[in-house]
């Protein structure tokens, strides 16, 4: 199985603030690699696929990159609506695999 | 509008069997790659079945978690998929997710095993 470990598992930040979410694979994912989005109580909503392609409809605040295992999630001026747990995502590998999440909190 | 609807969850013995079900609507169901994915706190986001379309002769693939256990199939004139879980264990305790190959989702359905 490809392990996904990501970091920080918990982010304190403020509205305004630029925040990066990282997500390293225990091997070559080829940007397989999507981000979502989890508010309590709801289904994860897709946000980035492929590690660069955001999604319709989400903004352009959010970003991705990364290659080979390192990934990032950017989102350049939190808002309000963006805390919750966001979680990195793998599709290389018939074996899909999640990272165990970072939960971004109001500061 | 694209909508998944999972149904038949609630409690049940170890040991036990349950059938959950996805209903679809808003996409072509029947050439799309359909998942269930769970989610409890123990364990985090686990995928555990996939179903490949009517061309790859409904190929099947299962996390190691359930394989022999679990079984997806699915219905392209419902536009539905479905869950068959058999010999539960207490640690298949979650929210059951149905998806459109991870870009859609349902609200998800609760599975709790437990005497």
């Amino acid at each position: 199985d490809i392990q996904m470990t990501q970091s920080p598992s918990l982010l304190s930040a403020s509205v305004g603030d630029r925040v990066t979410i990282n997500c390293k694979a225990s091997q070559n994912i080829n940007k397989y690699l999507n981000w979502y989005q989890q508010k309590l109580g709801e289904a994860p909503k897709l946000l980035i696929y492929n590690t660069n392609n955001l999604q319709t409809g989400i903004p352009s605040r959010f970003s991705g990159s990364g290659s080979g295992t390192d990934y990032t999630l950017t989102i350049s001026s939190l808002q309000p609506e963006d805390f919750g747990t966001y979680f990195c995502f793998q599709h290389n590998s018939w074996m899909y695999t999640f990272g165990a999440g970072t939960k971004l909190e109001l500061k | 509008e694209v909508q998944l609807m999972e149904t038949g969850g609630g409690l049940v013995q170890p040991g036990k069997s349950l059938k959950l079900t996805c209903a679809t609507s808003g996409f072509t169901f029947s050439t799309a790659w359909m998942n269930w994915v769970r989610q409890s706190p123990e364990k985090g986001l686990e995928w555990i079945a996939r179903i490949k379309p009517k061309s790859t002769n409904y190929a099947t693939e299962y996390a190691e978690s359930v394989k022999g256990r679990f079984t997806i199939s699915r219905d392209d004139s419902k536009s539905s998929i479905y869950l068959q879980m058999n010999s539960l264990k207490e640690e298949d305790t979650a929210t059951y997710y149905c998806t459109r190959q991870l870009g859609y989702w349902g609200q998800g359905v609760m599975v709790t095993v437990s005497s």
